[in-house]
């Protein structure tokens, strides 16, 4: 069946680094992957989302890039903020909306 | 904005209850989905209806049953509850199924199973 895989699980970087987040999915008809934000025990909530169509996508510090062939997109976070930390999933949609594994962010002051 | 809407936002249960989760879209959308999260894990995707059909299913158990009604919102039937059940249901909606449109997340169902 469809599957996304993300990498890594956790990430820990310095407060003003750079994060990166990336997956993978494995149906080609996948046609939307939007990223989530969740913090604990709420709903996953939207930070960036890009369309088949496009290769890149950015947000002011956040950005997506999608390559449709090799079948990867990934997430980057600039000039990271403590309140960056969080959990972050991707997911692709071709009708349904499959998740990634998620990632847990920490930035340390 | 209007959102999605879930109810109850806590439920807790007896092993081998039953248990109906509630969802509300966003009034037009015509796409419901359910997803339920453990502890610690991702989202995983249970079932999902396009105009009052099932369109997709998941990893939905057999125990457990949903539609979506003519004025679109959705429930969500849960019979014979196990303590593994115990999760945060989440109902989604979008406008159009099949197409690469956002899908709004309510605020969750948290079910406990004692």
């Amino acid at each position: 069946g469809e599957n996304v895989e993300q990498h890594p699980s956790t990430l820990s970087v310095q407060e003003g680094d750079s994060a990166v987040i990336k997956c993978t999915y494995s149906d080609s008809a996948s046609n939307y992957f939007p990223w989530y934000k969740q913090e604990l025990g709420k709903r996953p909530q939207l930070i960036i989302d890009i369309r088949s169509n496009v290769g890149e996508k950015k947000d002011q510090r956040i950005a997506v890039t999608l390559n449709k062939t090799a079948k990867h997109f990934s997430l980057h976070i600039t000039e990271t903020q403590p309140e960056d930390s969080a959990v972050y999933f991707c997911a692709a949609k071709e009708g349904k909306l499959i998740f990634g594994q998620g990632t847990e962010l920490s930035v340390k002051p | 904005a209007a959102g999605v809407i879930q109810s109850p936002r806590h439920l807790i249960k007896e092993k081998r209850e039953t248990a109906t989760l509630k969802c509300y879209p966003i009034p037009r959308h015509d796409t419901v989905y359910w997803y339920q999260q453990g502890p610690g894990q991702d989202p995983q995707f249970l079932i999902s209806f396009y105009e009052k059909m099932q369109s997709d299913k998941g990893s939905i158990p057999d125990r457990f049953s949903a539609q979506q009604f003519s004025d679109y919102h959705s429930e969500l039937n849960m019979s014979s509850l196990e303590l593994g059940d115990s999760a945060l249901y989440f109902c989604a909606s979008s406008l159009g199924h099949r197409v690469g449109t956002e899908a709004f997340f309510g605020q969750g169902t948290r079910l406990t199973v004692v």
